[in-house]
């Protein structure tokens, strides 16, 4: 376990919808970040935040936006989905600046479906 | 651009000989790699980490390797088990300090 939980698990929208996805970083962490994995494919980095600022964007467009509290949990909001944002999302928090911990602690992910 | 690849086939051994997966990356030299395993449905788990300025990183039936020159990380499982079938995924640090994922290879440990 890592201690990084995500909701909900799995989610059903139809296209021009908005989605909220919520995650729960693991304690301790001050950075999130969120990826978009597609069948077949490893995770694509969508953002970072870190002490509640975006600290890094990956190629995604702004309708795809977050937010970091200040207890570190976490939002990705997607307004306007697609039926190619069909993909399961990932959260994961990690300590920044501490060399030793580089590592990511993922979450289980929410498995979302655009109709 | 920023690219990672690994082998895009299941990799199929036969339990107990050693697993060798491969990762290559061009057009740039990260500062460190790491390696993790996905299950399915699942998100994916840290197995180790390993610098620019190491040959090599061990932790119990895993090894890894990194040769900056051939821009390329081998993982090793020795003695493999058919818990060890899992996709596992290469990830190197690029120059904006992220992660880049390769696409990941399964590996299918048959009894």
């Amino acid at each position: 376990e890592t201690g990084v939980t995500q909701s909900p698990t799995h989610l059903i929208k139809t296209r021009g919808q908005q989605v909220t996805l919520r995650c729960s970083s693991q304690s301790g962490h001050n950075t999130v970040s969120w990826y978009q994995q597609a069948l077949g494919q490893g995770p694509q980095f969508i953002f970072q935040y870190y002490r509640e600022e975006e600290n890094g964007r990956g190629n995604f467009p702004p309708r795809f936006s977050g937010l970091q509290f200040p207890n570190y949990s976490s939002e990705l909001n997607v307004n306007a989905l697609e039926l190619d944002d069909s993909a399961l999302y990932l959260c994961a928090s990690s300590l920044l600046g501490d060399r030793e911990r580089e590592k990511l602690f993922f979450g289980s992910g929410t498995q979302l479906s655009v109709l | 651009s920023q690219k990672i690849e690994q082998n895009s086939e299941a990799l199929n051994i036969q339990e107990g000989k050693t697993a060798t997966l491969t990762c290559n990356y061009t057009n740039y030299s990260p500062a460190y790699l790491q390696w993790y395993r996905q299950d399915p449905g699942r998100g994916p788990v840290f197995l180790l980490l390993i610098r620019e300025n190491e040959k090599e990183k061990r932790k119990e039936r895993l090894k890894v390797t990194f040769d900056t020159t051939l821009k390329q990380s081998l993982f090793h499982i020795t003695a493999s088990q058919p818990a060890d079938s899992a996709t596992y995924l290469c990830a190197p640090l690029d120059s904006n300090y992220q992660l880049i994922w390769g696409a990941g290879t399964k590996l299918i440990i048959k009894p």
